[in-house]
C-alpha cells in the first residue's frame, strides 16, 4: 500500500501549462486504467477533476487533462489561471481479489501560478 | 442532490476511543461501496477503509487493521467508522467517501470531514 509518487511541487506563470506525473506500480496504475485526480484548495474538500485516466467530470474546465503511460500518469493544466493554484492528489484502484477494490493516493503536488 | 455528513470527531487520549458516523442522502445507499479517506494536518490524503454494499467486503489500510472497524446501517443510510485503541498518528480530518458505483474506482463526492485529534 505504498503511496503514488508525485513531485513535491510544479509553477508556472498564467498561460503557461503545467504537467503533474503519478507513478505508481503494476498492481495499481499500470493494470488498471482507473486513475483519477482530484484538487483540493486550503481548508477545502478535495474535488475529482479526471477519472478513468482522461474523463472530465461534468463541469470540470477542459484546461484540465490526464493520460497514461506505462505506470506513470500525468495531468496536465492548461492556461494556467491563478484559481488553479492549489494541491493535486492523483489516486487509482487497487485489485484486492475482489470487485469492490481499494484506492491508493498519490503524495499530492503543490500547483503555485507566478 | 448527494450528501454526505460526517459526525463524531473529537478530541481523544492516546489509548482512546471513538465512532464517527457519515449520514447519507440523494443517492440509493445500499447500490454503493462506501471509505472513509483521512488528511492529517498539512498532509495528502490517505485511504483509511471501505465497505461493499451489503457489508460482506471490509478492506482497511494496514495501519490501521486490527483497531478501526468499518460498518454500515442500510436501513438508515448510515456508514460508521469505529476507531480504537488510538494513536496520536491518527490524528486527521476524516472524510466520508462515496465511489460512483458498486466498487471504489474513484470518490465522486466528499463529506465535509470531522476532525479526530489524539492527545494527551
Amino acid at each position: 500500500q505504498s503511496a503514488l509518487t508525485q513531485p513535491a511541487s510544479v509553477s508556472g506563470s498564467p498561460g503557461q501549462s503545467v504537467t503533474i506525473s503519478c507513478t505508481g506500480a503494476t498492481s495499481d496504475v499500470g493494470n488498471f486504467n482507473y486513475v483519477s485526480w482530484y484538487q483540493q484548495h486550503p481548508g477545502k474538500v478535495p474535488k475529482l477533476m479526471i477519472y478513468d485516466v482522461s474523463h472530465r467530470p461534468s463541469g470540470v474546465s477542459s484546461r484540465f487533462s490526464g493520460s497514461k503511460s506505462g505506470n506513470t500518469a500525468s495531468l496536465t493544466i492548461s492556461g494556467l489561471r491563478a484559481e488553479d493554484e492549489g494541491d493535486y492528489y492523483c489516486s487509482s484502484y487497487t485489485d484486492t481479489g475482489s470487485r469492490t477494490g481499494t484506492t491508493v493516493f498519490g503524495t499530492g503536488t503543490k500547483v503555485t501560478v507566478l | 442532490e448527494v450528501q454526505l455528513v460526517e459526525t463524531g470527531g473529537g478530541l481523544v487520549q492516546p489509548g482512546g476511543s471513538l465512532r464517527l458516523s457519515c449520514s447519507t442522502s440523494g443517492f440509493t445507499f445500499i447500490s454503493y461501496a462506501m471509505s472513509w479517506v483521512r488528511q492529517a494536518p498539512g498532509q495528502g490524503l490517505e485511504w483509511v477503509s471501505t465497505i461493499s454494499g451489503r457489508s460482506a467486503s471490509t478492506y482497511y489500510t494496514d495501519s490501521v487493521k486490527g483497531r478501526f472497524t468499518i460498518s454500515r446501517d442500510n436501513s438508515r443510510n448510515t456508514l460508521y467508522l469505529q476507531m480504537n485503541s488510538l494513536r496520536v498518528e491518527d490524528t486527521a480530518v476524516y472524510y466520508c467517501a462515496k465511489p460512483p458505483g458498486g466498487w471504489l474506482r474513484y470518490i465522486d463526492s466528499w463529506g465535509q470531514g470531522t476532525l479526530v485529534t489524539v492527545s494527551s
